[in-house]
């Protein structure tokens, strides 16, 4: 079955460290998309790729870096320099192809907390 | 400003009963799109219903279904006939204009909580 998959489910980071966070799909899709969750805000957008080797800053880029090296991949590293990283993390796809009406795809998040 | 309202933190409804989940929105492209996703506490956000800002009828998938006022730049989302399973995170989401590249880029409002008791 064609999905978004995320890894790790929950991941704890210690202060001052980078972590990656790893999102993969296996649809196609030639976009893909990095949210940010905490209680009470919705979902911010941190990063965004249209193709590979292409990628633009969302509105809470900063502290965050991203690669577009393969169309199915789109990782995220969290820096040491985000000062507050603790949250609900959502790689999201979508098609370029008649995209219209169909959204997003949506993985199953990464929780990650500082420790 | 806020391009994506959702007044309504949380949500209580008895089972079998319907809800309506509100949403309003602001934009000044004259195409645009709105969807409505579930997110339950496993986290996964699920794609309900969508509603194009030229569609002539209101959507429906189900037991979903989306009261599209446009004049009054809302999108409530209907629930009929509510069911345990119902309870989780709700979000509404727009799209404005996709243009030729055929990339789209959602922004979402804060989410209500809805929780259906027996």
């Amino acid at each position: 079955d064609g999905g978004i998959t995320q890894s790790p489910k929950y991941l704890f980071r210690k202060e001052g460290q980078n972590v990656t966070l790893s999102c993969e799909q296996n649809l196609n899709h030639d976009a893909m998309y990095w949210y940010r969750q905490d209680p009470g805000q919705g979902l911010r957008l941190i990063y965004y790729s249209q193709i590979v080797n292409d990628f633009q800053k969302g509105d809470i880029a900063e502290g965050y870096s991203v690669s577009r090296e393969k169309k199915e991949s789109f990782p995220l590293t969290v820096t040491s320099a985000q000062k507050n990283p603790t949250a609900f993390y959502l790689c999201a796809s979508s098609t370029v192809t008649n995209p219209v009406g169909y959204g997003y795809t949506f993985g199953s998040g990464t929780r990650l907390t500082v420790v | 400003a806020q391009k994506i309202t959702q007044t309504q933190p949380g949500m209580f409804v008895q089972e079998k009963e319907a809800v309506t989940l509100d949403c309003t929105y602001d934009t000044s492209d004259p195409s645009y799109g709105l969807f409505w996703y579930k997110q339950p506490s496993s986290g996964e956000m699920i794609f309900l219903i969508y509603q194009g800002s030229y569609d002539q009828q209101n959507a429906t998938e189900g037991r979903y279904s989306l009261n599209f006022q446009k004049a009054r730049k809302s999108a409530n989302l209907v629930i009929s006939a509510s069911q345990l399973g119902d309870s989780a995170m709700y979000f509404c989401a727009m799209r404005e204009g996709i243009g030729n590249t055929g990339f789209q880029k959602l922004v979402f409002g804060t989410g209500t909580r809805l929780l259906v008791s027996p």
